[in-house]
C-alpha cells in the first residue's frame, strides 16, 4: 500500500547527541514537511521541500537539519544545538501543487535524557 | 496566514451529528479552508476542504459561510472513532504554490461519550 512511513516509532538519546530520523514515502510526491508536536500544542513546521535536491527553512529551523537526495526520502537530523529536542516528530507529504491534500506519517516520539 | 479561532474542546454523544466551528476572519479571498483531524499519538489525518461552496465526503461535510468568515465542519453521526482533535486551516492559496505548507493552531478537542 501507499503511504509514508516514519521510523523509528520511539527514540532515546543522550543530551549532546545528534539523531536522524527517517522519513520515506512510496506516493511519489514532490513536496515533503517535516513539522513538530509538543504537547497539548498544535503543529508547528520545521523545514519543507519542494522538489528533490531543494529544500527551505519553516517556522522553527534552528537546531535541525535535513537533506533531500531522493524523492522518497526527506530524513530530519536533530542536532544537539537544538535546545529542547524532546517532542513528537510528523513527517508528511503532498503532490506540491497548491491545495492538494497531506499525508502523515505515524510520527516518532523523541525523548533526549 | 489567516488567524483562526476555534472552541477548545466539545462533547458529543454517539450517533448524534456534531458541528464543529471555526472563525477566519482575517482568510484571504483565494485561500481554501481544510481541515484535518488527529487521533491520539497520530499524524493527523485529511478529513475535508472547500472554497466557497459546501462540500461533502464520505468523512464529513464543510459549510461554509457566505463571507467566508466562518466555517462548520459537521459529523453526521459521530462514533467513537471520532475522538480526535480537529484543526481547521485556511491557506494553500488558490493562485499560488505554497506546496502544502499547512499551519496548524490548536484545534477543538473532540469527545464522544458512548
Amino acid at each position: 500500500d501507499g503511504g509514508i512511513t516514519q521510523s523509528p516509532k520511539y527514540l532515546f538519546r543522550k543530551e549532546g547527541q545528534n539523531v536522524t530520523l527517517s522519513c520515506e514515502q512510496n506516493l511519489n510526491h514532490d513536496a515533503m514537511y517535516w513539522y513538530r508536536q509538543d504537547p497539548g500544542q498544535g503543529l508547528r513546521l520545521i523545514y519543507y521541500s519542494q522538489i528533490v535536491n531543494d529544500f527551505q527553512k519553516g517556522d522553527i529551523a534552528e537546531g535541525y537539519s535535513v537533506s533531500r537526495e531522493k524523492k522518497e526520502s526527506f530524513p530530519l537530523t536533530v542536532t544537539s544545538a537544538q535546545k529542547n529536542p524532546t517532542a513528537f516528530y510528523l513527517c508528511a507529504s503532498s503532490r506540491g501543487h497548491q491545495n492538494t491534500e497531506a499525508f502523515f506519517g505515524q510520527g516518532t516520539r523523541l525523548t533526549v535524557v | 496566514d489567516a488567524k483562526t479561532t476555534q472552541p477548545n474542546s466539545m462533547e458529543s454523544n454517539e450517533e448524534e451529528p456534531v458541528h464543529l466551528p471555526c472563525n477566519h476572519s482575517t482568510i484571504s479571498g483565494t485561500d481554501y479552508i481544510h481541515w484535518y483531524r488527529q487521533l491520539p499519538s497520530q499524524g493527523p489525518e485529511y478529513v475535508i476542504h472547500g472554497l466557497t461552496s459546501n462540500v461533502n465526503n464520505r468523512m464529513a461535510s464543510l459549510a461554509i459561510a457566505e463571507d467566508r468568515k466562518s466555517s462548520t465542519l459537521i459529523l453526521h453521526r459521530a462514533t467513537l472513532r471520532d475522538a480526535a482533535v480537529y484543526y481547521c486551516i485556511p491557506g494553500l492559496n488558490a493562485g499560488g504554490t505554497s506546496y502544502g505548507k499547512l499551519t496548524f493552531g490548536q484545534g477543538t478537542i473532540l469527545t464522544v461519550h458512548p
